[in-house]
């Protein structure tokens, strides 16, 4: 069936670093792939998303850039904030939206000023 | 507009009590979900409701049942609780479930212990 793998957690970062969170997923055929953020004491919401092959997602200095040939979908974003602090989790679902989401384990973000 | 809206925020339960979840939404979404969210578990589906009248069983569906009451309600209900159900429950929305991309939406979760 479908899976999901993204880095274990946590990670601590200081301001401005740079943030790359693993993500790597098994399925048949041409999932789409989200990440969704969590802040603390909130319900997730959609970060972005990559429905194709090469289809970069990105949103709020976030992206990620959906690559079949090494079925990863790894999240960057270039200088990260305080306000970055949050649980990050990559998702997918079957071809077409077939199916339900499947999300990974959740990778928990914190960053110092 | 509210989103996708739950009560209560924080429930403590005996072992063998019953409770009933709510969620809403007035996005006017065909589809729902409810899901669990545990500790380096990541987040695991419950049930959901495709379109209104209709559900299925998710990932970990023993010791629960749900409702779809109509288009907006979408309840999880604990028949007769226990300690291992003890985690914070996630409702979600989305357009349809099978669109291609589409974004499920959240509420805010309900926090659950079971003693």
């Amino acid at each position: 069936g479908n899976s999901v793998t993204q880095m274990e957690g946590p990670v601590t970062l200081s301001e401005e670093a740079f943030l790359t969170i693993n993500c790597t997923y098994t399925a048949t055929g041409y999932p789409s792939l989200f990440w969704y953020v969590q802040y603390p004491g909130e319900g997730l919401q959609l970060l972005l998303k990559a429905t194709k092959a090469d289809d970069k997602g990105s949103n709020k200095g976030f992206e990620a850039t959906y690559r079949k040939e090494t079925t990863s979908f790894h999240l960057e974003k270039g200088s990260v904030q305080v306000s970055d602090s949050a649980v990050y989790f990559c998702a997918l679902s079957g071809q077409g939206g077939s199916e339900k989401l499947v999300f990974g384990k959740g990778t928990k973000l914190t960053v110092n000023p | 507009n509210a989103g996708v809206t739950q009560t209560p925020k924080f429930q403590v339960l005996k072992t063998g009590q019953s409770m009933t979840l709510q969620c809403a939404q007035d996005m006017n979404h065909n589809s729902m979900y409810w899901y669990r969210q545990d500790p380096g578990m990541g987040l695991r589906l419950i049930y959901y409701s495709a379109s209104e009248g209709t559900t299925d069983k998710g990932e970990v569906p023993n010791g629960y049942n749900v409702s779809r009451l109509n288009k907006r309600e979408f309840s999880l209900r604990l028949e007769s609780a226990a300690p291992s159900q003890t985690s914070v429950y996630f409702c979600a929305s989305s357009a349809l479930v099978g669109l291609a991309g589409g974004e499920q939406f959240f509420g805010p979760g309900t926090r659950l212990t079971v003693l």
